[in-house]
């Protein structure tokens, strides 16, 4: 079974601030992971995929499968970066490709 | 492109009431998803879709009910709805290029509904 944690459901930073939102996933294959942001009541969008190895708003995230984490970073964090941000899975073995959800982390950025 | 649109945007039903969710994109998608959003609970996948009429359980199924007839559209129903299905509902495609390669999922706005 595959599995999202993001032990954090609310953190707040300053702005300026570095800010590193957690995600520790287990899966015995080869997962691929995802960042989604969803800015207040608006649908999700995707922010970064670790296949990418892309840098998206400032935001980096890499996969790290010894521990397997795939912690979400940024240097300094802007006002607009508030919003919620999901970790999520997939892996080509399961059936339809789905992606499973952390829990959540409510990133507030305050002035 | 829309990319993937629901409808209603918002819905209050009383319990024991019946509704259809509806989902369309137009992107060519074969993978299409429900899913329902709850505080605190991260997003919990209802039923999926591989293709037209090729539909699936996922984690949360129970109380809904889906059917693709078409690639485009993946309607969700709610038989009797009761006060545990207040949650936000989202669509979601995904289109697969080739084995084991698959693009993002893209989500729609969401549906609010509340059972009173």
């Amino acid at each position: 079974a595959q599995r999202v944690t993001q032990p954090e459901k609310l953190l707040s930073v300053f702005k300026g601030a570095p800010v590193e939102l957690k995600c520790n996933y287990s899966y015995s294959g080869s997962p691929e992971l995802f960042w989604y942001v969803q800015y207040s009541r608006q649908r999700l969008q995707l922010l970064l995929r670790h296949i990418s190895r892309e840098s998206i708003k400032g935001f980096t995230a890499d996969l790290n499968k010894g521990e397997t984490s795939f912690h979400l970073k940024k240097p300094f964090a802007q006002e607009e970066d508030s919003a919620m941000y999901y970790c999520a899975l997939s892996a080509w073995e399961t059936s339809g490709s789905r992606l499973t959800f952390g829990e959540g982390t409510q990133l507030t950025v305050n002035p | 492109n829309a990319g993937v649109t629901q409808t209603p945007k918002f819905r209050i039903l009383k319990i024991g009431q019946s509704m259809t969710l509806q989902c369309t994109q137009d992107m060519n998608h074969n993978y299409m998803y429900w899913y329902r959003q709850d505080p605190g609970m991260g997003l919990k996948l209802i039923y999926y879709s591989v293709g037209a009429g090729i539909t699936d359980k996922g984690e949360v199924p129970n109380g809904y009910n889906v059917s693709r007839s078409t690639t485009e559209d993946f309607p969700l129903r709610l038989e009797l709805a009761a006060p545990s299905q207040t949650s936000v509902y989202f669509c979601a495609s995904r289109i697969k290029k080739r084995e084991g390669f698959y693009n993002e999922q893209f989500f729609g706005p969401g549906t609010r509904l509340t059972v009173l």
